[in-house]
């Protein structure tokens, strides 16, 4: 059966700090890996990693994908209050739908 | 606003009723998807549609559910005869699906999210 787990679970920093999140997937075809961020709402859309070993950036945070080792993960430099939010792990397996299968998260916390 | 709309935002219903909630895509995009997410989960996929032709369905999905896309735009999740444990977020997604790049990413509505009392 196909997964995405995702660890830690929960995680509470204070500002400033750096954090990384991990992803590792289990799935029968691959064809991308996506990270979302979610508040009090719907996910919005962050990386789309389809090649392994090249890092995505954008502003604070980057991402790299890990063919070999099957996982991702997600990096935050000096973290900020708004950065507290769900961040999902999403692998697409590609075919005809290219429905994601998610990760249950990891709940980041960022103290002042 | 030109991102997946929802409607509506919030539904509380009575056991046994029926729902319909309405999702409207990100004009270009060929695919929709429904999603639904519980509380500490992620997403679970549910249904897929590319343009009008409704191509995946989970076995989530029980006969309680049918969705449509009837003109390959807006799409419709109804649920019949709601039970307790239909509460949730309902998710809808839109992507491209135009071949390389990109164009796969799926960008995500509001949600609707449902309390079934």
């Amino acid at each position: 059966e196909d997964k995405v787990v995702q660890s830690p679970l929960s995680l509470v920093v204070h500002e400033g700090d750096t954090v990384t999140l991990n992803c590792s997937y289990e799935v029968t075809n691959f064809r991308s890996l996506l990270w979302y961020k979610q508040e009090k709402k719907a996910p919005t859309f962050l990386f789309m990693l389809t090649s392994s070993g090249i890092e995505k950036k954008s502003g604070r945070l980057s991402s790299i994908l890990d063919k070999k080792e099957l996982s991702s993960i997600l990096n935050i430099t000096a973290t900020q209050t708004g950065d507290s939010a769900i961040y999902l792990c999403a692998v697409d397996r590609g075919g005809a739908t290219n429905k994601l299968i998610f990760g249950t998260g990891t709940l980041l916390a960022v103290q002042p | 606003d030109t991102g997946v709309s929802q409607n509506p935002r919030h539904k509380i219903t009575k056991r046994g009723q029926n729902v319909t909630f309405r999702c409207d895509p990100i004009s270009e995009h060929n695919r929709l998807y429904w999603y639904r997410q519980t509380l500490g989960q992620g997403p679970e996929f549910l249904t897929y549609f590319q343009n009008e032709a409704q191509l995946e369905k989970s076995r989530l999905l029980s006969d309680r559910f049918s969705a449509e896309r009837p003109k390959g735009s807006f799409s419709t999740l109804e649920i019949q005869r709601t039970e307790q444990g239909d509460s949730a977020m309902y998710l809808c997604a839109s992507s491209q699906g135009l071949a390389g790049g990109s164009s796969y990413e799926q960008y995500f509505g509001p949600g609707t999210r449902l309390t079934v009392t």
